[in-house]
């Protein structure tokens, strides 16, 4: 069965660095999304992208975000000068269409931890 | 997207039915109701979704009530690896893109 990939599992960084984290959608889906989720707390939306333009974007994914799909397989969540607070689990998905009752499949998630 | 309402937590014995309630009183007609679930940290998982009509897949049942105001999701035979956060989500059928998720139910099967 085809699933969402995420890379790394595991990340750990220093504050102020940057960091690129990498999914690779089901082949024949169209729309892609991050959502993230801090410990003990709900699984939120960040954004999300079709036909290579961000579709959606909530008040967390600000200037220090930004996403790209730079072929065409992989799609990337960039944080630029990574806070504290940017320590969680994110979760990539998609899904084949947007409109209608379709499905978003999620990856297995990156934990990333901020020093 | 309509505010859902579940209970923060619910106890299940494995091999019995688990009936997971949602409140959403607000919805409206071109909104279905869909329903996730999160084991521990992995991602959300989809299980089902319905707009007025009882649906039924391998995984669990989705019964809608004919005012649409409520829902209830069954597992008909809870095993232990169904112990997970179980998310009701309301949102449009067309045009808004992301899952808003709340609390959900924290779903235990006991043995």
């Amino acid at each position: 069965e085809p699933e969402v990939t995420q890379t790394p599992s595991h990340q750990v960084t220093q504050m102020g660095q940057e960091v690129i984290l990498r999914c690779v959608p089901i082949s024949n889906h169209l729309y892609f999304y991050w959502y993230r989720q801090i410990l003990g707390q709900k699984v939120e939306f960040l954004v999300s992208f079709y036909n290579n333009e961000i579709s959606e974007k909530s008040e967390i994914f600000d200037d220090q975000f930004s996403v790209e799909r730079p072929d065409g397989s992989n799609f990337t969540l960039k944080i630029r000068s990574t806070k504290l607070e940017d320590s969680a689990m994110y979760f990539c998905a998609s899904s084949e269409r947007v409109a209608g009752n379709n499905e978003q499949f999620f990856g297995p998630g990156t934990r990333l931890t901020v020093l | 997207d309509a505010k859902t309402t579940q209970p923060t937590s619910m106890d299940c014995a494995e091999g019995r039915a688990a009936n997971l309630p949602c409140n959403h009183s607000t919805i409206s007609g071109n909104e279905y109701v869909y329903w996730y679930r999160q084991i521990h940290s992995q991602g959300p998982q989809y299980i089902i979704h319905g707009l007025k009509n009882n649906e039924t897949n391998e995984m669990a049942s989705l019964i809608i009530t004919e005012d649409r105001k409520s829902s209830t999701l069954i597992l008909p035979h809870a095993t232990l690896r169904d112990t997970a956060v179980y998310y009701c989500i309301v949102r449009v059928s067309r045009g808004a893109q992301k899952l808003v998720f709340g609390q959900g139910t924290r779903l235990t099967i006991n043995p």
